[in-house]
C-alpha cells in the first residue's frame, strides 16, 4: 500500500518569503510516480508536477520548484517568493496505474 | 474545450433516499474515477474505471455504486445515503493505461441530513 505523510497543516508566510512543503512517501513498488496538485479557495484541483521514480532530477517551473530525494522517500515543494494567489490546499500524491493517493494536504496562507 | 462536468454541483437531502451524482467527459478518457475529500483525510478513492463495463473498487467503497456503460460517463450511485456520507465529491479522468495526471471535476457538495 502507498502512503503519503505531510507533517505540515497549516504554514502562514508574509508574501515575498519563500516557503517549503514538506511531503514523505511509502511505497513497495520499484516504479511509482509522485504528483504535486494545488486547491485554491475556489475548490477546484490543479495538477503541478509529475514525477516518476527513476527521475530524480530536481525541476524548476517558474517560482516553484521540486525536490525529489528517493534517499529519504522525500518529494518537497519550495514557492520562491510567494503571493497572496499562492494561497491554496496542496496536496502531495503517490500514483498508480489504478489510482491516486493524496496526503492530507498542507494549507498555505500568504499574507501582504 | 476539454472538459469534466459533474451535476448537481450542490445537494442536500436526506437519509436513505437514493441519488446519483453524474460525471461526465469529453476527453475520451478511457479511465475515470470518483474520490471523496474529508476534512483532514485528503482525498480518497470510492471506485475506478479503467474502461467501459471495468469497474473495481477503490479505497472506501461502501454505500456507493458506479456504472461505465459508456466512455464518458461515469455515475456514482448511492443507494440508500447516510450522514457519514456528507462529503466533496469529485470525478477525476486520465489519458492512457499509466499513472498519468488526472484531470478533475469541479466537485460535487453533497449533504445528507
Amino acid at each position: 500500500a502507498q502512503k503519503v505523510t505531510q507533517a505540515q497543516t497549516e504554514i502562514s508566510v508574509v508574501e515575498k518569503e519563500d516557503v517549503t512543503l514538506d511531503c514523505v512517501y511509502e511505497t513497495r513498488d520499484t516504479t511509482y510516480y509522485l504528483f504535486w496538485y494545488k486547491q485554491p479557495p475556489s475548490g477546484e484541483l490543479v495538477f503541478l508536477i509529475r514525477r516518476n521514480s527513476f527521475d530524480e532530477q530536481n525541476e524548476i517551473s517558474g517560482r516553484y520548484s521540486w525536490n525529489f530525494q528517493k534517499s529519504t522517500s522525500s518529494f518537497n515543494f519550495t514557492i520562491t517568493a510567494s503571493q497572496v494567489v499562492d494561497s491554496a490546499v496542496y496536496f502531495c500524491v503517490t500514483g498508480t496505474a489504478s489510482k491516486l493517493t493524496f496526503g492530507t494536504g498542507t494549507r498555505l496562507q500568504v499574507t501582504l | 474545450e476539454a472538459q469534466v462536468t459533474q451535476n448537481p454541483r450542490y445537494l442536500i437531502t436526506v437519509t436513505g433516499k437514493k441519488l446519483t451524482v453524474t460525471c461526465s467527459q469529453n476527453m475520451n478518457h478511457e479511465y475515470m474515477s470518483w474520490y471523496r475529500q474529508d476534512p483532514g483525510l485528503g482525498l480518497r478513492q470510492i471506485y475506478y474505471s479503467m474502461n467501459v463495463e471495468v469497474t473495481d473498487k477503490g479505497d472506501v467503497p461502501e454505500g456507493y455504486k458506479v456504472s461505465r456503460k459508456e466512455k464518458r460517463n461515469f455515475p456514482l450511485i448511492l443507494e440508500s445515503p447516510s450522514p457519514n456520507q456528507t462529503s466533496l465529491y469529485f470525478c477525476a479522468t486520465r489519458v492512457g493505461g499509466g499513472p498519468n495526471e488526472q484531470f478533475f471535476g469541479p466537485g460535487t457538495r453533497l449533504t445528507v441530513l
